[in-house]
């Protein structure tokens, strides 16, 4: 089992609709999650944090997370073109400490 | 948010050459660095961790003696890719740490770009 697994992509959604990424772990331990969109040939970017199970919205986008299960996800209301991108799920805490562990990323398509 | 440079932003080598990449936090102090590595359409693969004064943490896989880490100052981190191999070619990423609030966030430099022919 993967120690990070991410919806397998690529998705594709049109101009204006939702998108939703979803991310599973498997280190109980975990306490922070992380989002990053990645443009082909960019480095990551932070996108949203989330440490509390429930939700957090900043704009757009909404992070979920439920540690009882394992899971995250990223909302992306009102897509963009703009929005297309690679983005990569990463957990940090746990038996991994401080550092970020990712996932192997969901392209996202979005198209007008 | 934090900016995180790096230099060079690619740089093509003859095979044996080593290659030095510097990381460097400009407007905070980081006293954590991580140095990732990826390859097409892979995802990131942490090679190490880098704390200032002390000698960095690889992990499982990662050659020491073949990826020289040196972070000698709060805003400075070097990679070395010491005898430089095509397989060695990738795009090598750095991170810096920023605590505020009590909390850590992760920002990452805009990458170098590695070719070895």
């Amino acid at each position: 089992q993967k120690e990070v697994e991410q919806n397998s992509g690529p998705l594709s959604v049109p101009e204006g609709a939702i998108a939703s990424l979803n991310c599973t772990y498997s280190d109980r331990g975990s306490q922070s999650f992380f989002w990053y969109r990645q443009y082909s040939g960019k480095s990551p970017e932070l996108i949203m944090f989330i440490y509390s199970n429930g939700d957090k919205e900043d704009g757009r986008f909404t992070a979920q997370l439920n540690k009882a299960s394992q899971y995250v996800s990223l909302l992306i209301r009102d897509s963009q073109p703009s929005d297309s991108a690679t983005y990569l799920c990463a957990p940090r805490g746990g038996t991994s400490y401080g550092k970020l562990t990712f996932g192997q990323g969901t392209i996202l398509t979005v198209h007008p | 948010g934090a900016v995180v440079s790096q230099h060079p932003s690619w740089v093509i080598c003859k095979s044996g050459t080593s290659v030095k990449i510097e990381c460097r936090s400009l407007d905070f102090q980081a006293t954590t660095m991580f140095w990732y590595r990826q390859f097409p359409k892979q995802s990131l693969m942490l090679m190490a961790t880098s704390n200032e004064g002390s000698k960095a943490t690889y992990e499982q896989g990662v050659e020491k003696d073949k990826f020289l880490i040196n972070h000698a100052s709060l805003t400075l981190s070097t990679l070395t890719v010491t005898s430089a191999h095509p397989e060695d070619s990738s795009f090598y990423i750095c991170s810096a740490t920023q605590t505020s609030g009590g909390r850590d966030e992760q920002f990452f430099g805009p990458g170098t770009r590695l070719t070895v022919l």
